[in-house]
Protein backbone atom coordinates (compact mmCIF):
# COMPACT_ATOMS: atom_id res chain seq x y z
CA UNK A 1 0.00 0.00 0.00
CA UNK A 2 1.02 3.56 -1.05
CA UNK A 3 2.63 5.66 2.05
CA UNK A 4 0.87 9.04 3.22
CA UNK A 5 2.49 12.41 4.26
CA UNK A 6 0.66 15.25 6.05
CA UNK A 7 1.18 17.76 8.14
CA UNK A 8 1.56 16.76 11.81
CA UNK A 9 -0.91 20.08 12.91
CA UNK A 10 -3.26 22.70 11.26
CA UNK A 11 -5.42 25.48 12.72
CA UNK A 12 -8.42 26.69 10.95
CA UNK A 13 -10.97 29.40 12.07
CA UNK A 14 -14.67 28.48 12.75
CA UNK A 15 -16.79 29.09 10.08
CA UNK A 16 -13.91 29.23 7.45
CA UNK A 17 -12.91 26.43 4.96
CA UNK A 18 -10.46 24.16 6.20
CA UNK A 19 -8.06 22.42 3.63
CA UNK A 20 -5.92 19.24 4.69
CA UNK A 21 -3.14 18.45 2.44
CA UNK A 22 -2.18 14.74 2.18
CA UNK A 23 0.87 13.52 -0.34
CA UNK A 24 0.79 10.06 -1.78
CA UNK A 25 3.41 9.84 -4.66
CA UNK A 26 3.66 6.89 -4.75
CA UNK A 27 0.27 6.03 -4.97
CA UNK A 28 -0.93 2.73 -7.98
CA UNK A 29 -3.28 2.86 -10.66
CA UNK A 30 -5.93 0.86 -8.03
CA UNK A 31 -5.43 2.30 -5.12
CA UNK A 32 -7.94 4.57 -3.69
CA UNK A 33 -7.44 7.82 -1.71
CA UNK A 34 -10.06 7.59 1.66
CA UNK A 35 -10.59 10.46 4.46
CA UNK A 36 -11.10 9.22 8.21
CA UNK A 37 -11.52 11.48 11.05
CA UNK A 38 -11.06 10.36 15.02
CA UNK A 39 -12.77 13.07 17.94
CA UNK A 40 -11.17 12.55 20.72
CA UNK A 41 -11.73 8.80 22.55
CA UNK A 42 -14.29 7.66 19.71
CA UNK A 43 -14.24 5.65 17.13
CA UNK A 44 -12.51 6.97 13.83
CA UNK A 45 -15.48 8.09 11.35
CA UNK A 46 -15.15 7.43 7.20
CA UNK A 47 -15.63 10.66 5.90
CA UNK A 48 -14.87 10.39 1.59
CA UNK A 49 -12.97 8.39 -0.36
CA UNK A 50 -11.88 8.80 -4.21
CA UNK A 51 -10.13 7.20 -7.12
CA UNK A 52 -9.33 9.71 -9.49
CA UNK A 53 -12.46 12.06 -9.51
CA UNK A 54 -12.89 15.19 -7.05
CA UNK A 55 -16.16 13.94 -5.17
CA UNK A 56 -18.27 15.61 -2.31
CA UNK A 57 -21.02 14.57 0.42
CA UNK A 58 -22.66 16.26 3.04
CA UNK A 59 -19.28 16.11 5.13
CA UNK A 60 -16.80 17.14 2.99
CA UNK A 61 -15.19 17.39 -0.83
CA UNK A 62 -12.17 15.28 -1.99
CA UNK A 63 -9.63 17.05 -4.68
CA UNK A 64 -7.20 14.52 -5.71
CA UNK A 65 -4.76 15.78 -8.47
CA UNK A 66 -4.41 15.33 -11.98
CA UNK A 67 -1.46 12.94 -11.54
CA UNK A 68 -2.91 11.77 -8.15
CA UNK A 69 -0.07 12.38 -6.39
CA UNK A 70 -1.93 14.46 -4.33
CA UNK A 71 -5.11 15.33 -3.00
CA UNK A 72 -6.72 17.95 -0.41
CA UNK A 73 -9.37 17.35 1.99
CA UNK A 74 -11.88 20.39 1.90
CA UNK A 75 -14.38 21.06 5.10
CA UNK A 76 -16.29 24.10 3.64
CA UNK A 77 -17.27 25.91 6.65
CA UNK A 78 -15.56 24.10 9.66
CA UNK A 79 -16.86 24.69 13.42
CA UNK A 80 -15.92 23.50 16.52
CA UNK A 81 -17.52 20.28 16.92
CA UNK A 82 -14.67 19.36 13.51
CA UNK A 83 -11.68 19.24 15.95
CA UNK A 84 -10.05 16.15 15.26
CA UNK A 85 -6.82 14.41 13.25
CA UNK A 86 -7.81 13.61 9.81
CA UNK A 87 -6.27 10.58 8.68
CA UNK A 88 -5.48 10.01 4.43
CA UNK A 89 -4.94 6.47 3.86
CA UNK A 90 -4.61 4.81 0.61
CA UNK A 91 -5.69 1.41 -0.44
CA UNK A 92 -6.17 -0.76 -2.80
CA UNK A 93 -9.42 -1.85 -1.51
CA UNK A 94 -7.86 -4.10 1.32
CA UNK A 95 -7.21 -3.19 4.92
CA UNK A 96 -6.62 0.19 6.11
CA UNK A 97 -3.41 1.43 7.45
CA UNK A 98 -3.51 4.10 9.80
CA UNK A 99 -0.73 6.46 10.22
CA UNK A 100 -0.63 9.64 12.37
CA UNK A 101 -3.05 11.96 10.51
CA UNK A 102 -3.32 15.72 10.72
CA UNK A 103 -4.65 17.06 14.05
CA UNK A 104 -7.07 20.19 13.31
CA UNK A 105 -7.71 22.49 15.26
CA UNK A 106 -11.26 24.84 14.81
CA UNK A 107 -10.75 27.70 16.92
CA UNK A 108 -13.51 30.56 17.73
CA UNK B 1 -24.77 4.72 12.30
CA UNK B 2 -23.51 1.51 11.79
CA UNK B 3 -25.44 -0.39 14.14
CA UNK B 4 -22.17 -1.97 15.81
CA UNK B 5 -21.82 -2.14 19.50
CA UNK B 6 -18.99 -3.56 21.76
CA UNK B 7 -18.52 -5.06 25.37
CA UNK B 8 -17.32 -4.54 27.18
CA UNK B 9 -16.56 -0.98 26.76
CA UNK B 10 -13.97 -0.68 30.06
CA UNK B 11 -12.25 -3.57 31.40
CA UNK B 12 -9.43 -4.03 33.68
CA UNK B 13 -7.93 -7.50 34.56
CA UNK B 14 -4.53 -9.26 35.37
CA UNK B 15 -1.83 -10.49 33.56
CA UNK B 16 -2.41 -14.26 32.53
CA UNK B 17 -6.67 -13.80 32.46
CA UNK B 18 -8.54 -15.01 29.60
CA UNK B 19 -10.14 -11.91 27.70
CA UNK B 20 -12.93 -11.91 25.27
CA UNK B 21 -14.39 -9.03 23.40
CA UNK B 22 -17.19 -8.96 21.63
CA UNK B 23 -18.18 -6.80 18.78
CA UNK B 24 -22.00 -7.15 17.72
CA UNK B 25 -23.50 -5.68 14.48
CA UNK B 26 -27.38 -5.56 12.79
CA UNK B 27 -26.96 -4.96 9.58
CA UNK B 28 -25.62 -8.11 8.40
CA UNK B 29 -22.18 -7.31 7.09
CA UNK B 30 -19.92 -9.75 5.61
CA UNK B 31 -16.58 -7.77 6.29
CA UNK B 32 -15.80 -7.08 10.52
CA UNK B 33 -12.40 -6.21 11.78
CA UNK B 34 -10.44 -5.76 14.56
CA UNK B 35 -8.14 -3.21 15.75
CA UNK B 36 -6.05 -1.74 18.42
CA UNK B 37 -4.90 1.74 18.97
CA UNK B 38 -1.96 3.14 21.37
CA UNK B 39 -0.21 6.23 21.48
CA UNK B 40 2.45 7.21 19.02
CA UNK B 41 1.10 3.76 16.67
CA UNK B 42 -2.13 5.16 15.31
CA UNK B 43 -4.72 2.04 14.48
CA UNK B 44 -3.08 -1.34 13.62
CA UNK B 45 -5.24 -4.05 12.21
CA UNK B 46 -5.07 -7.57 14.42
CA UNK B 47 -7.62 -9.54 12.66
CA UNK B 48 -10.38 -9.32 10.12
CA UNK B 49 -13.32 -11.62 9.23
CA UNK B 50 -14.93 -12.03 5.54
CA UNK B 51 -17.17 -14.47 6.47
CA UNK B 52 -18.95 -16.51 9.12
CA UNK B 53 -15.72 -18.47 10.17
CA UNK B 54 -12.90 -17.45 7.82
CA UNK B 55 -10.52 -14.87 9.19
CA UNK B 56 -7.12 -13.92 9.04
CA UNK B 57 -4.24 -11.97 10.48
CA UNK B 58 -3.36 -8.56 10.61
CA UNK B 59 -0.32 -7.12 10.71
CA UNK B 60 -0.42 -7.28 14.88
CA UNK B 61 -2.08 -11.06 15.66
CA UNK B 62 0.31 -12.52 18.01
CA UNK B 63 -0.83 -13.21 21.17
CA UNK B 64 -4.99 -12.76 19.90
CA UNK B 65 -7.43 -15.14 18.40
CA UNK B 66 -10.83 -14.33 16.89
CA UNK B 67 -13.37 -16.35 16.05
CA UNK B 68 -16.92 -15.83 13.90
CA UNK B 69 -19.68 -18.60 13.99
CA UNK B 70 -22.40 -16.27 13.36
CA UNK B 71 -22.62 -13.04 10.96
CA UNK B 72 -23.26 -10.24 13.73
CA UNK B 73 -20.70 -11.48 16.37
CA UNK B 74 -17.03 -10.82 15.84
CA UNK B 75 -15.56 -12.50 18.49
CA UNK B 76 -11.58 -10.73 19.72
CA UNK B 77 -10.23 -13.11 22.84
CA UNK B 78 -6.58 -12.68 24.20
CA UNK B 79 -5.73 -16.20 25.41
CA UNK B 80 -3.22 -14.94 28.55
CA UNK B 81 -3.58 -11.13 28.65
CA UNK B 82 -0.19 -9.60 29.19
CA UNK B 83 0.59 -5.77 30.00
CA UNK B 84 1.56 -5.18 26.55
CA UNK B 85 -2.08 -5.53 25.21
CA UNK B 86 -3.04 -2.74 27.27
CA UNK B 87 -4.97 -0.53 24.72
CA UNK B 88 -8.07 0.91 23.13
CA UNK B 89 -9.98 -1.88 21.00
CA UNK B 90 -12.14 -0.91 17.61
CA UNK B 91 -14.44 -3.21 15.80
CA UNK B 92 -15.08 -2.40 12.11
CA UNK B 93 -17.50 -3.17 9.71
CA UNK B 94 -16.88 -2.92 5.85
CA UNK B 95 -19.88 -0.58 4.04
CA UNK B 96 -21.41 -1.49 1.27
CA UNK B 97 -20.30 1.20 -0.96
CA UNK B 98 -17.83 -0.67 -3.51
CA UNK B 99 -15.07 0.25 -1.53
CA UNK B 100 -13.28 -0.24 1.44
CA UNK B 101 -15.14 2.10 3.69
CA UNK B 102 -15.08 0.73 7.34
CA UNK B 103 -17.58 2.23 9.82
CA UNK B 104 -16.05 1.82 13.81
CA UNK B 105 -17.80 0.90 16.81
CA UNK B 106 -17.33 3.19 20.01
CA UNK B 107 -14.55 0.98 21.32
CA UNK B 108 -13.38 -0.64 24.17
CA UNK B 109 -10.41 0.02 26.62
CA UNK B 110 -8.55 -2.69 28.50
CA UNK B 111 -6.13 -2.47 30.81
CA UNK B 112 -3.88 -5.10 31.64
CA UNK B 113 -2.42 -5.13 35.57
Amino acid sequence: DAKTTQPPSMDCAEGRAANLPCNHSTISGNEYVYWYRQIHSQGPQYIIHGLKNNETNEMASLIITEDRKSSTLILPHATLRDTAVYYCIVSPTGKLIFGQGTTLQVKP
Amino acid sequence: DAGITQSPRHKVTETGTPVTLRCHQTENHRYMYWYRQDPGHGLRLIHYSYGVKDTDKGEVSDGYSVSRSKTEDFLLTLESATSSQTSVYFCAIKGTGGGNEQFFGPGTRLTVL
